[in-house]
């Protein structure tokens, strides 16, 4: 099967511009996860989509981030303004359904933010 | 809350050596617990998960980890070192099942040397 993919690889912005990232999860997972990971730390939940709903976004700066996955499907990121600490590699991972955490998540292979 | 605690940022081996990445968590009940690998550029994989039964559990690629309840640790280990295995490793818990929401460490990077 195909897996998490994410797009673009890298990107880099100033400070202040917005960006967007990309995820399509497996085919048929119902629960989609967005991490933040910075430079020598490990992944940090952001926000938790259980089809098309928001299971879970307490550690989103809603100032400045916002997801969506208005089809149940793919999901955006985006980030307005950002800042040099958004710097990092933004993770997306699935698994099939909320309470199936016995397959372990599946993750993207990310896309790294710099921000200058 | 629920952290989770590797102690070694930084380990490095020689290729066919043992291996014992450490994990202590802090959770008041017994917690999902997960080993995750990276490789550069990549994203991550899991090796390994223990959620109940025996406390040795085996992953892919030859890794084992051992949960003790007592000293709160889920350690790593691998009998064999290959260079392939030089990569980011990530320990990481959930407080339930249903909750999914995994918390990772801060991670330990393995350097192998031939």
């Amino acid at each position: 099967e195909a897996g998490v993919a994410q797009s673009p690889r890298y990107k880099i912005i100033e400070k202040r511009q917005s960006v967007a990232f990309w995820c399509n999860p497996i085919s048929g997972h119902a629960t989609l996860y967005w991490y933040q990971q910075i430079l020598g730390q490990g992944p940090k939940l952001l926000i938790q989509f259980q089809n098309n709903g928001v299971v879970d976004d307490s550690q989103l700066p809603k100032d400045r981030f916002s997801a969506e996955r208005l089809k149940g499907v793919d999901s955006t990121l985006k980030i307005q303004p950002a800042k040099l600490e958004d710097s990092a590699v933004y993770l997306c991972a699935s698994i099939p359904v909320q309470g199936a955490l016995g397959y372990g998540y599946t993750f993207g292979s990310g896309t790294r933010l710099t921000v200058v | 809350a629920q952290s989770v605690t590797q102690p070694d940022i930084h380990i490095t081996v020689s290729e066919g050596a043992s291996l014992e990445l450490r994990c202590n968590y802090s959770y008041g009940a017994t917690p999902y617990l997960f080993w995750y690998v990276q490789s550069p550029g990549q994203g991550l994989q899991l090796l390994l998960k223990y959620f109940s039964g025996d406390t040795l559990v085996q992953g892919i690629k030859g890794f084992e980890a051992e949960f003790k309840r007592s000293q709160s640790s889920f350690n790593l280990r691998k009998p064999s070192v290959h260079w392939s295995d030089a990569a980011e490793y990530f320990c990481a818990v959930a407080r339930s099942y249903n909750t999914d929401k995994l918390i990772f460490g801060t991670g330990t990077r393995l350097q192998v040397f031939p």
